[in-house]
């Protein structure tokens, strides 16, 4: 079945540093590949999504490119903020199944020290 | 526009209690998602409705967990009986159909048993 593996947290991380959440996922299909984020008391929401193999998405200075060769979605960012604290899904939508539900990492905690 | 409204925010129940959760859809979106969320096991799929049918079921729980679209603007989890082990954030998901479409989460039901 599909699947997605994502960098274990708390990543812990300095303000003004780069940040990298690693992602890779297995899917018999061509699938649309989404980061969301969760911050306390509220539901995910979405930071972006990438519907094509070799494309980028990006949102409020974090970005990701879908690698289909390598099957990865790493997340990036060149220099975090306080407030970007907050924990990080990977997840996949398969365009082609009659099933079209999202299937999540297990999330990555990002904390970011002042 | 409307998000997706979910009430009650927080539940305090009993052992043996049932307790029903209710989420409103946005409007004119074909697909629902009900999904738990603990910090051991993270986001599971409880039930995926598209245009009204069950179209999955998460079978871990099947047995005391049911969802069910009354018509296309409201959804209900009831969980019954409920057990300590119940505690958890419960949240809902819809999305106009289609594999490259992003789900819009609601803020989620934060379930307590006692």
């Amino acid at each position: 079945g599909d699947s997605v593996t994502q960098t274990e947290g708390p990543v812990t991380l300095s303000e003004g540093t780069s940040l990298t959440v690693n992602c890779s996922y297995e899917t018999k299909q061509y699938p649309t590949l989404f980061w969301y984020v969760q911050y306390p008391g509220e539901g995910p929401q979405l930071l972006f999504k990438v519907p094509k193999a070799n494309e980028k998405g990006s949102s409020r200075g974090f970005e990701a490119t879908y690698n289909k060769e390598a099957t990865s979605f790493h997340l990036q960012k060149a220099s975090v903020q306080e407030s970007d604290s907050a924990v990080y899904y990977c997840a996949l939508r398969d365009r082609g199944s009659a099933l079209g539900r999202l299937h999540f990492g297990a999330g990555t905690q990002l904390i970011v020290i002042p | 526009d409307a998000g997706v409204t979910q009430t009650p925010r927080h539940e305090v129940a009993e052992k043996g209690q049932t307790i029903i959760l209710k989420c409103e859809p946005v409007s004119g979106h074909n697909d629902l998602f009900w999904y738990r969320q603990t910090k051991i096991q993270g986001l599971e799929l409880l039930s995926y409705f598209r245009s009204k049918s069950l179209m999955e079921d998460g079978g871990a729980f099947k047995d005391r967990f049911k969802a069910e679209m009354l018509n296309s603007s409201f959804s209900t989890l009831k969980i019954q009986p409920t057990e300590p082990k119940d505690s958890a954030v419960y949240l809902c998901a819809s999305s106009s159909t289609g594999g490259n479409q992003a789900p819009l989460f609601g803020e989620g039901t934060r379930l307590s048993v006692l």
